[in-house]
């Protein structure tokens, strides 16, 4: 599975959006973006995913670029619980075997 | 549908003991892991496992032994505890397609002394 880097940490008003950025520079045509969040230390969370286009659930929003190397995850109204730390990781979508994390975003959303 | 479940939530061992954290899905999901996560730090693979009778070595797979006997349960056993051991471990749980991904336990607290 490709290799991904997130900045470490990142802060976020509540009521605003919150842009969590994510390099995937090696990414393969089969393999998918996943985000997972983990809330102090409470077991991931899944959030949302995609392959080549855009993607939106009640959670957040995913926008993969045109060359499928970067990604950011966009939550539109960051609230005080969505502090946690934030994972992007790439897998192969079918018969996947395992998940490897990396070392995340830490978002810190304050009043 | 529970999801996810593991046994014990918390658990203290002494050097040397042995163990078996339990972890069962109801969800017929294929694929299940063991992750264990220590302090301040990401999670990192122990096992994984693809299907019943089908096992294999994540990132630290070291002094931990799996069997998948069924597709619900997948014990994760620790032979002779180090207080390096001593960590959060988290079960997971996943269909093999395209989807959601994998479902976490809520995790066990181990403590090695």
């Amino acid at each position: 599975d490709a290799k991904t880097t997130q900045p470490p940490s990142m802060d976020c008003a509540e009521g605003r959006a919150a842009n969590l950025p994510c390099n995937h520079s090696t990414i393969s045509g089969n393999e998918y973006v996943y985000w997972y969040r983990q809330i102090h230390s409470q077991g991931p969370q899944y959030i949302i995913h995609g392959l080549k286009n855009n993607e939106t659930n009640e959670m957040a929003s995913l926008i993969i670029t045109e060359d499928r190397k970067s990604s950011t995850l966009i939550l539109p109204h960051a609230t005080l619980r969505d502090t946690a730390v934030y994972y992007c990781i790439v897998r192969v979508g079918y018969n996947t075997d395992k998940l490897i994390f990396g070392t995340g975003t830490r978002l810190q959303v304050f009043p | 549908n529970a999801g996810v479940t593991q046994t014990p939530k918390f658990q203290v061992l002494k050097t040397g003991q042995s163990m078996t954290l339990q972890c069962a899905q109801d969800m017929n999901h294929e694929y299940m892991s063991w992750y264990r996560q220590d302090p301040g730090m990401g999670l990192r693979l122990i096992h994984y496992s693809v299907g019943a009778g089908i096992t294999d070595q994540g990132e630290v797979p070291n002094g931990y032994n799996v069997s998948r006997s069924t597709t619900e349960d997948f014990p994760l056993r620790l032979l002779s505890a180090a207080p390096s051991q001593t960590s959060v471990y988290f079960c997971a749980s996943s269909w093999t397609g395209e989807g959601e991904g994998y479902t976490f336990g809520s995790g066990t607290r181990l403590t090695v002394v």
